[in-house]
């Protein structure tokens, strides 16, 4: 199994630029979401889905969209890329039920210019 | 405010002897608590879950135990090796129920051959 796959793994952008990290997982997993990692703050949730066609907002949603149009995909775009939106970010899966462990994706380098 | 505390130094230990890291957490009340290791540059792992109503869970070398009252959670490595060595977050969900996962800013372990 692949489990979870980020793409790109490194992507320099200037600053007002768009792109869309993609991320897939391969488990069926109901459950994905968007975190960003930065320095001395630990991993910050951004966008989450609870099923294809559900997405709700995390803890930083500003200047982020997403959608879930299939079980296995859950792309996160940049609509105008920021300096401050330079960070690692990590999808994430995970099963319905209790508990929730968390899959995790080998992270995203993003850096704007 | 809400938020999750790990401490934020970094832990050096002697190999053999026990880690013990520690998460707590005010103005939640999760229904479970997860830890997770990352290696640099790569995305976390999950570890163990414990829910509010364990007071310790264990595998293998690992435990971790829960106070709900005190509100932290003790993550312990016994008979530390420096493959141990990594970062380690602590996770909860940010209301039970939901799917919103908070995560600390980790812990860093060193051990010491």
């Amino acid at each position: 199994n692949a489990g979870v796959t980020q793409t790109p793994k490194f992507q320099v952008l200037k600053t007002g630029q768009s792109m869309t990290l993609q991320c897939a997982q391969d488990m069926n997993h109901e459950y994905m979401s968007w975190y960003r990692q930065d320095p001395g703050m630990g991993l910050r949730l951004i966008h989450y889905s609870v099923g294809a066609g559900i997405t709700d907002q995390g803890e930083v949603p500003n200047g982020y969209n997403v959608s879930r149009s299939t079980t296995e995909d859950f792309p996160l775009r940049l609509l105008s890329a920021a300096p401050s939106q330079t960070s690692v970010y990590f999808c994430a899966s995970s099963a319905r039920g209790l508990g929730g462990e968390l899959f995790f994706g080998e992270g995203s380098r993003l850096t704007v210019l | 405010s809400q938020k999750i505390e790990q401490n934020s130094e970094a832990l050096n230990i002697q190999e053999g002897k026990t880690a013990t890291l520690t998460c707590n957490y005010t103005n939640y009340s999760p229904a479970y608590l997860q830890w997770y290791r990352q290696d640099p540059g790569r995305g976390p792992v999950f570890l163990l879950l414990i829910r509010e109503n364990e007071k310790e869970k264990r595998k293998e070398r690992l435990k971790v135990t829960f106070d709900t009252t005190l509100k932290q959670s003790l993550f312990h490595i016994t008979a530390s090796q420096p493959a141990d060595s990594a970062t380690y977050l602590c996770a909860l969900d940010q209301a039970s129920g939901t799917y919103k996962y908070i995560f600390g800013t980790g812990t860093r372990l060193k051990v010491l051959a």
